[in-house]
């Protein structure tokens, strides 16, 4: 069974800065590209961040380019964000989710795990 | 950056109605198009991909067509568990893998 276990989101002053973490099992983590995704309370979905299955490949969301970072750990069957300088619009239910970045057989995935999210609040 | 719309925003229909659902892109997004469900409370769930394909699991009334920059989502037979917001999302050019702003299926 395929579980996204995510964690490391809390209450963080703007300006401040948070790592999230995602926990990958029940399938071959390094054959799969993950994405961020985040929800602001009440709003839609809003696609991040996203790595292909071997790191070498990375993509941002205009509104976290420059201040979030994501990372992988094949080895620990892991994915990261690094998230810098937050701020109030930053506050959000965090996903980590399985697709949308390059796999190691294709480039066209969808998103089709997700985990149960972390939640984000930059507040002062 | 390619920009997805929804349409309408809410819908109301009659438990064993049809809904149609719809989506369009700013350009052409092929057939890398994704449907989601998403309840409150939960995750969301992929619902189609390739704008047609179902996913595992995913009952045949749930039905996806389009290409290019025009999609549908069409659930045949309304369930009581299939009111929820349902979000249209763009793989092909990316990043970012961009989201439409969702519908609201509620009950009428």
């Amino acid at each position: 069974e395929v579980q996204l276990v995510e964690s490391g989101g809390g209450v963080v002053r703007p300006g401040g800065s948070l790592r999230l973490s995602c926990a990958a099992s029940g399938f071959t983590f390094d054959d799969y590209g993950m994405s961020w995704v985040r929800q602001a309370p009440g709003k839609g979905l809003e696609w991040v961040s996203g790595i292909n299955w071997n790191g070498g490949s990375t993509g941002y969301a205009d509104s976290v380019k420059g201040r979030f970072t994501i990372s992988r750990d094949n080895a620990k069957n892991s994915l990261y964000l690094q998230m810098n300088s937050l701020r109030a619009e930053d506050t959000a239910l965090y996903y980590c989710a399985r697709g949308n970045y390059c796999s190691s057989t294709s480039c066209y995935t969808p998103i089709d795990y997700w985990g149960q999210g972390t939640l984000v609040t930059v507040s002062s | 950056e390619i920009v997805m719309t929804q349409s309408p925003a809410t819908l109301s229909v009659s438990p064993g109605e049809r809904a149609t659902l719809s989506c369009r892109a700013s350009q052409s997004v092929s057939s890398n198009l994704a449907w989601y469900q998403q309840k409150p409370g939960q995750a969301p769930r992929l619902l189609i991909y390739g704008a047609s394909t179902r996913a595992t699991g995913i009952p045949a009334r749930f039905s996806g067509s389009g290409s290019g920059t025009e999609f549908t989502l069409t659930i045949s037979s309304l369930q009581s568990e299939d009111f929820a917001v349902y979000y249209c999302q763009q793989y092909n050019n990316w990043p970012p893998g961009t989201f439409g702003q969702g519908t609201r299926l509620e009950i009428k």
